[in-house]
């Protein structure tokens, strides 16, 4: 079984547009993050949810919304999409505080 | 600012061929220093994490190191399937986030 799962893995898109990137975990963990992998594959933090709280948000765009319904899932919302929105998005959960961090496949994102 | 430096970004080895990959670290109070390995198209899976100075941690050809500015990778005797990316980070202690800042990233190559 997949412990982080995040679909779609490919997303190709045009400029202007609203999509959505789902992540789910069966780790059991209580604290779930978005990163963001650029073109130099330099990984940054975009937002951290603990049991749905939000205890992270890395001075990310508004466009950038997530949403966590519950502690198992954490989905990405991205409106009017641009071109340098261009990157992998990667899911992961932890326990709070995070002594070890676990890290989906990942979700190439392409804008056109 | 927390910082992590991995260097060099490439590094090429012939099989059998043992080296070390650099991970310097600027961090206000350091929680933890974590490896990660990250093959093409992938997300980073976990290797090791060290918590103090002097401690060193072992998975099969890999070797963790930790000083209190930077911490090492060696790898003993590569063979091919040790290519891949390897990323370090670190977590800070203050505030608890479980946030992570990660290196570039050193691309091993072991040819055969």
């Amino acid at each position: 079984d997949t412990a982080v799962s995040q679909t779609p893995k490919y997303l190709v898109t045009q400029m202007g547009n609203d999509k959505s990137i789902k992540c789910e975990q069966n780790l059991g963990h209580d604290t779930m993050y978005w990163y963001k992998q650029d073109s130099k594959k330099f990984l940054k933090i975009m937002f951290s949810y603990n049991n749905k709280e939000l205890i992270i948000n890395e001075t990310v765009p508004n466009r950038f919304s997530p949403k966590s319904p519950d502690k198992a899932h954490l989905n990405l919302h991205i409106n009017s999409l641009e071109l340098g929105d261009s990157a992998v998005y990667f899911c992961a959960s932890s326990w709070r505080g995070g002594n070890t961090i676990y890290f989906g496949e990942g979700s190439w994102l392409t804008v056109v | 600012e927390d910082q992590v430096t991995q260097s060099p970004e490439a590094l090429r080895l012939q099989e059998g061929e043992s080296s070390s990959l650099n991970c310097s670290y600027t961090v206000s109070g350091l929680r933890g220093l974590f490896w990660y390995r990250q093959d093409p198209g992938k997300g980073p899976e976990f290797l090791f994490t060290l918590y103090s100075a002097g401690e060193e941690k072992e998975k099969e050809r890999l070797k963790a190191t930790l000083t209190k500015k930077e911490s090492f990778l060696h790898i003993t005797a590569p063979k091919p399937e040790d290519s891949a990316t390897y990323l370090c980070a670190v977590q800070a202690r203050s505030g608890n986030t479980g946030k992570l800042i990660f290196g570039q990233g050193t691309t091993l190559q072991v040819k055969p």
